[in-house]
């Protein structure tokens, strides 16, 4: 079955920690994201990635840092300067290119204390 | 600012009627739209989508309309099931882009009762 793996479900950190979340498709896609959702908002994109080796800054990378060492990989780093960081974060993949649909992970809830 | 708006935060309906979802949106660019629906603690599954160059697109229960002309776009749900209770994001992008990003309103929780 091809699928997105966000792992894990709900992750809990003291503040002043980084804490990585991991991302693993395998359905051959190039292009990854990672996006941030709060409540009463719409998903927000932090980075994507359209090819190994290779990523972007998204809307709100600010506090964020990610890696694409392989195709089927791309995690993400919250690190102590993101202000906010308690959220609902989703990874997606898609096809690389113009206007694919993406398809998403499951989400991995991170509450920092 | 938001550039795509789904004011309605939720949304209930009988089972074996219709549901309506609306989405706005503000950058005359967007040509492509999605609709996303989401099960607590669960990922977003893409539902159907439309391009610009059509005003409809029928998927079984599922028909997305597009106004360009207001910016609007909805999705409509007939008959309703209770399953379909979750809440529904619309997306929109641009094929001028040189990658794939969508813009994502904040979405509509559907309760289907019976």
């Amino acid at each position: 079955d091809g699928g997105i793996t966000q792992s894990p479900k709900y992750l809990f950190r003291k503040e002043g920690q980084n804490v990585t979340l991991s991302c693993e498709q395998n359905l051959n896609h190039d292009a990854m994201y990672w996006y941030r959702q709060d409540p009463g908002q719409g998903l927000r994109l932090i980075y994507y990635s359209q090819i190994v080796n290779d990523f972007q800054k998204g809307d709100i990378a600010e506090g964020y840092s990610v890696s694409r060492e392989k195709k089927e990989s791309f995690p993400l780093t919250v690190t102590s300067a993101q202000k906010n960081p308690t959220a609902f974060y989703l990874c997606a993949s898609s096809i690389a290119g113009t206007i694919y649909e993406q398809y998403f992970g499951p989400g991995t809830r991170l509450t920092v204390t | 600012d938001q550039q795509v708006k789904q004011n309605s935060p939720s949304l209930s309906v009988q089972e074996g009627r219709i549901s309506i979802l609306n989405c706005d949106y503000t950058n005359s660019m967007f040509d492509y739209f999605l609709w996303y629906k989401k099960y607590p603690a669960e990922g977003p599954t893409f539902l159907i989508s439309i391009s610009s160059i059509k005003d409809k697109n029928e998927d079984g229960r599922f028909t997305v309309f597009l106004n360009k002309s207001a910016k609007h776009l909805s999705l409509h749900i007939v008959p309703s099931q209770p399953g379909d209770s979750a809440v529904y994001f619309c997306a929109a992008g641009s094929r001028g882009y040189n990658f794939n990003k969508f813009y994502f309103g904040s979405g509509t929780k559907l309760n289907v009762k019976p």
